[in-house]
């Protein structure tokens, strides 16, 4: 069964570093999404991504976030200067075409450490 | 703002037995609502589906119940496995704003099927 891929399974920088987490998406789904979850905490939704520009984003995904789609593969998370508040997993999940009665795929996230 | 609440935490109980994960949605205006399987150090699996206009939907030994005027939702796990041992998300899609998807979801139930 297809799957969403994420790399690096774990990713420790220093805080005030740039980080970028990598996704694949399932080959023919168009819609993107990143999510985080903060140990103990919930998962969060951060921004989702439909052709080529974003489409929703939340509170959390403030001017130190950026996502990109590079190719057709690619789908990145940029965190411009980490803080150590950033520290979460970062869960990737992309969905296929058609009505939101589709579901969202997840992958495995990239656990962000910050020292 | 849309705000999910799963009861309980944690259920620790021995293999064999019939189980109920309870969900509840403040805001009933969702699209649908998906169940999440999330072991530990791992990303999300998607069990169940459910849309705004269904009641229920079943999955092997899982079915899961909408009761959307009241915010509910329950997930049934028959005859429990130790396999089945990990953390459950509920997670519900509004029917406001963007359609493409951004997911709301609950702290999780921690489940222990001990053999």
């Amino acid at each position: 069964e297809p799957e969403v891929t994420q790399t690096p399974s774990h990713q420790v920088t220093q805080m005030g570093q740039e980080v970028i987490l990598r996704c694949v998406p399932i080959s023919n789904h168009l819609y993107f999404y990143w999510y985080r979850q903060i140990l103990g905490q919930k998962v969060e939704f951060l921004v989702s991504f439909y052709n080529n520009e974003i489409s929703e984003k939340s509170e959390i995904f403030d001017d130190q976030f950026s996502v990109e789609r590079p190719d057709g593969s690619n789908f990145t998370l940029k965190i411009r200067s980490t803080k150590l508040e950033d520290s979460a997993m970062y869960f990737c999940a992309s969905r296929g075409w058609g009505q939101s009665n589709q579901p969202q795929h997840f992958g495995d996230g990239t656990r962000l450490s910050i020292l | 703002k849309q705000e999910v609440t799963q009861i309980p935490a944690a259920l620790s109980v021995p293999e064999g037995e019939n189980l109920v994960l309870n969900c509840s949605f403040t805001d009933s205006a969702i699209y649908n609502l998906q169940w999440f399987r999330q072991d530990p150090g791992k990303g999300l699996t998607s069990l169940l589906l459910i849309q705004s206009s269904q009641r229920e939907q079943t999955s092997g030994r899982l079915n899961a119940s909408l009761d959307k005027s009241s915010g509910r939702s329950t997930l049934y796990i028959a005859a429990s496995q130790p396999g089945d041992s990990a953390t459950y998300l509920c997670a519900v899609l509004n029917d406001r704003g963007s359609t493409l998807g951004r997911l709301y979801f609950g702290r999780g139930t921690q489940l222990t099927v001990w053999p």
